[in-house]
């Protein structure tokens, strides 16, 4: 089955300490992305990357690393984090023709204390 | 003018009736325009793709109107099952892959 994986499904931690959430998708995608998802704000995005070693700063980057070793993996890594990421976190992947359908991972709620 | 707008709403209609969505983006050079549906917490889902020639599917269709920017969606005979969160998502221009979502609006079917 074509999917997106993303773990944990719920994340609680605290200040400061570093953390990662995976995202692995099976379709053989060039294109993932990571969003997150906050009241009256919609889906902002985080970082993409077009493919393997091929990252890019979205709208939101700051606070936030990511990596693209491989082209199934593309895990979001919270170096510091800090109680304003607290929010709901999406993956997503594509192809990159024309008109792709994006499939999204279930989502991570992540809280920082 | 903000890149992609939407009525947040939330639209409260009753089962039967016909509802319409509206969404206007401000970037000319965009060239691929979706509508998403979203449940509460859960993760968006492509309802459609719209095309310059408009679409349907079943209850639900699409237009674009290109020279006024805005994409517009329909539903007709509205179920229980439509209630959740509409999302207009547009591409940043010509041959990009990013998209810009719209904040959503939320439709509420009413037995």
């Amino acid at each position: 089955e074509a999917q997106v994986t993303q773990n944990p499904r719920y994340l609680i931690t605290v200040t400061g300490k570093k953390l990662t959430v995976t995202c692995s998708q099976n379709m053989n995608h060039e294109y993932m992305s990571w969003y997150r998802q906050d009241p009256g704000l919609g889906l902002r995005q985080i970082y993409y990357s077009m493919n393997v070693e091929v990252t890019d700063k979205g709208d939101v980057p700051e606070g936030y690393k990511v990596s693209r070793k491989e082209k199934r993996n593309f895990p979001l890594i919270l170096e510091s984090p800090s109680p304003n990421q607290t929010s709901l976190y999406f993956c997503a992947s594509s192809g990159i023709a024309t008109n792709e359908k994006l499939f999204f991972g279930s989502g991570t709620q992540l809280s920082v204390l | 003018r903000k890149e992609v707008e939407q009525d947040p709403g939330p639209f409260n209609v009753p089962e039967g009736a016909t509802v319409a969505f509206n969404c206007t983006y401000s970037n000319s050079a965009s060239q691929s325009f979706f509508w998403y549906r979203q449940d509460c917490r859960k993760e968006p889902k492509l309802l459609m793709s719209v095309y310059s020639s408009g679409n349907e599917d079943g209850r639900f269709t699409a237009q674009l109107n290109r020279a006024s920017q805005y994409i517009s969606l329909l539903i007709r005979d509205s179920k229980l099952s439509d209630s959740a969160t509409y999302l207009c998502v547009v591409n940043r221009g010509a041959g990009s892959y990013q998209l810009t979502f719209g904040k959503g609006t939320k439709l509420s079917v009413i037995p």
